[in-house]
């Protein structure tokens, strides 16, 4: 069975200052990774995801990942932040098929 | 290309009752997934369309819920004699048909249904 672990349920930091969420993942065959964010009164949207290939990936916004396979992890980080980025943040794992399994999500809340 | 889009999006209803969720995805999404969210939860699968064909159902969807997708496009899905437990955010998926199998299809998401019974 796969599963998800996002330690922090909250992160707060403030402007400008670097952040990382933090994942972990459980899974006994190999998986696809996803962050998607949710910000409030609205849908989940893919952030970024990792299929294959370069282990870090980057999204339009600044955000990026890197998918570290010995110590099951993909973080998530951005060098400095905005206010704009305060929302809930969820990992994802996909292995393999069509079905997503989430973790419990992180709600980042940025600080003026 | 309006996204998915989920009606109602808010649903009060008192224990005991029928309700019924709709969802209409993404137009040429073939592929539609229904989730479930409690607070301080992720999204937990429900179940799964291709086409109108329901092709997984998770073990979460009770014998009082039930999903449908008759004609490919839209999805309902209802649930019987709801309890407090029900209670949750609702949340529509679609992806497009991807040659190969579902590799690496990305899921667009719809604003969900809040239910609150009573």
């Amino acid at each position: 069975a796969q599963s998800v672990t996002q330690l922090d349920s909250q992160v707060p930091v403030f402007e400008e200052a670097p952040v990382e969420l933090r994942c972990n993942y459980s899974s006994s065959v190999s998986v696809y990774l996803f962050w998607y964010v949710q910000y409030p009164n609205q849908g989940l949207q893919l952030l970024l995801k990792y299929l294959s290939g370069s282990t870090l990936v980057e999204s339009i916004n600044g955000f990026e990942a890197e998918f570290n396979k010995s110590q099951t992890s993909f973080h998530l980080r951005k060098p400095s932040v905005h206010i704009s980025d305060t929302a809930e943040y969820f990992c994802a794992v996909r292995p393999g098929t069509y079905k997503y399994i989430f973790g419990t999500g992180t709600r980042l809340k940025v600080l003026a | 290309d309006t996204g998915v889009s989920q009606d109602p999006r808010h649903k009060i209803t008192k224990r005991g009752q029928n309700v019924t969720f709709r969802c209409d995805p993404i137009s040429e999404h073939n592929r539609l997934y229904w989730y479930r969210q409690t607070l301080g939860q992720g999204p937990e699968f429900l179940t799964y369309f291709q086409n109108e064909a329901q092709l997984e159902k998770s073990r979460l969807l009770s014998d009082r819920f039930s999903a449908e997708r008759p004609k490919g496009s839209f999805s309902t899905l209802e649930i019987q004699r709801t309890e407090q437990g029900d209670s949750a955010m609702y949340l529509c998926a679609s992806s497009p048909p991807t040659a190969g199998g579902p590799t690496n299809d990305e899921q667009y998401f719809g604003p969900g249904t809040r239910l609150t019974v009573t």
